[in-house]
């Protein structure tokens, strides 16, 4: 079946403006994570959703994201009011049920905010 | 919470020789421990996982990773080296009680012909 899938691949905008990234997670895939990878650094946890529970938002940087997801499907990522600090490549991973089951990562979103 | 260490951010073996990836991690109790690699233009793929039992884990393209709990390491193994291993690997750990794993910042694998 298909893997993870996220759009758009890459996004320019401008410093100030708002940005929504969209993640379709394996189906069948009950949990779904964003992480965000700046320039040479590792994966820094953003929020987790597992099935209908209420999502762990403790990763988020700052009350400028927001993440939703509808059901068992597509999450959208948004970050309001974008600032340069922003700018990184945010990765959506699903897994089945837990995240200590193998995480599959979509190919994600390069975000370069000027 | 838990966090992790590569002490390495660049390493170059010769393709054929060995090859180890070391990983730390600090965590008050018994982490569950991934490889993931992530191959250029590509996402990132599990490697391997330990959770419990067996303190060597094999895992896909002839990687192994070895949990000392005395040392607080991962780290990841190869035998031999192809060119085809280069790519950017990253340790990460998990823990039972919260939904937060935390990556390390990533070792970049050249292989020399």
């Amino acid at each position: 079946g298909a893997g993870v899938s996220q759009s758009p691949s890459n996004k320019v905008t401008e410093k100030g403006k708002d940005v929504e990234l969209r993640c379709d997670p394996i189906s069948g895939h009950t949990a779904l994570y964003w992480y965000r990878q700046r320039l040479g650094q590792g994966l820094e946890f953003l929020i987790y959703f597992q099935g209908n529970s209420a999502p762990d938002k403790s990763g988020l940087p700052s009350d400028r994201f927001s993440a939703e997801r509808t059901g068992e499907s597509v999450s959208t990522l948004t970050i309001q009011r974008t600032q340069q600090e922003d700018s990184a490549v945010y990765l959506c991973a699903s897994s089945l049920e837990f995240y200590y089951n193998e995480q599959f990562f979509g190919p994600g979103t390069r975000l370069t905010v000027l | 919470a838990q966090s992790v260490t590569q002490p390495d951010i660049h390493i170059t073996v010769s393709e054929g020789a060995s090859l180890e990836l070391r990983c730390n991690y600090s965590y008050g109790a018994t982490p569950y421990l991934f490889w993931y690699v992530q191959s250029p233009g590509q996402g990132l793929q599990l490697l391997l996982k330990y959770f419990s039992g067996d303190t060597l884990v094999q895992g896909i393209k002839g990687f192994e990773a070895e949990f000392k709990r005395s040392q607080s390491s991962f780290n990841l193994r190869k035998p031999s080296v192809h060119w085809s291993d280069a790519a950017e690997y990253f340790c990460a750990v998990g823990a039972y009680n919260n939904n937060d794993m935390r990556f390390g910042a990533g070792t970049r694998l050249t292989v020399k012909p």
